[in-house]
């Protein structure tokens, strides 16, 4: 059964700094791009991130570039997301997705984690 | 970047009854590059519909999506009182991967 796990979420100053881990199981990790989707309290969904397998290539939403980091460890089965210069627009529940095409990349989103909420306020 | 518009916004609707809802995109999506999300209140979303018309894993076949182009509709022939929530679209034609508002099928 695929799972994704995530957790490290919290309340942050705006200007501070989070990551956000994701952890896998039920599934070749290595084999599959990894995604970050937010959700603003009461919102609609939005795409953040993805990383390909090997971690060669990465892709941000337009609103996060030079803030977010979106990286992985294949050997823990972990996705991960580094937050910094945080905004008061980054709260959100964030969640782990996986693209569902083992060895390729489809870009939508077929198992999804149960999110982790981020606060950004003062 | 392409913007999905969904409407409406909320369908009122009784057990049994056929729901149609409706994603329109700001441009042509590519290859029919669409799918469907529903989300039930403090859960992920989960997956529906890929390609615009492939049922994923596991979906029941009172689902059903069609369109290409700029307009995609999302059909539940006949609602179960588990259908009850709120649906999203979205495009993955063209980065950056975009969804739609959502509409929300509430209980008449």
């Amino acid at each position: 059964e695929v799972q994704l796990v995530e957790s490290g979420g919290g309340l942050v100053q705006p200007g501070g700094s989070l990551r956000l881990s994701c952890a896998a199981s039920g599934f070749t990790f290595s084999s599959y791009w990894m995604n970050w989707v937010r959700q603003a309290p009461g919102k609609g969904l939005e795409w953040v991130a993805s990383i390909k397998q090997d971690a060669s290539d990465k892709y941000y939403v337009d609103s996060v570039k030079g803030r977010f980091t979106i990286s992985r460890d294949n050997a823990k089965n972990s996705l991960y997301l580094q937050m910094n210069s945080l905004r008061a627009e980054d709260t959100a529940v964030y969640y782990c997705a996986r693209d569902p095409l083992s060895g390729g990349r489809r870009n939508y989103f077929d198992f999804w984690g149960q999110g982790t909420l981020v606060t950004v306020s003062s | 970047e392409i913007v999905l518009t969904q409407s409406p916004a909320t369908l009122s609707l009784s057990p049994g009854e056929r729901a149609t809802l409706s994603c329109g995109a700001s441009q042509s999506v590519s290859s029919s590059y669409l799918a469907w999300y529903q989300q039930k209140p403090g859960l992920a979303p989960r997956l529906l519909i890929y390609d615009a018309s492939n049922r994923a894993t596991g979906i029941p076949d009172r689902f059903s999506g069609s369109g290409s182009g700029t307009d995609f509709t999302l059909t539940i022939s006949r609602l179960e009182p588990e259908d009850f929530a709120v649906y999203y679209c979205q495009q993955y034609g063209n980065s950056p991967w975009t969804f739609g508002q959502g509409t929300k099928v509430e209980i008449k």
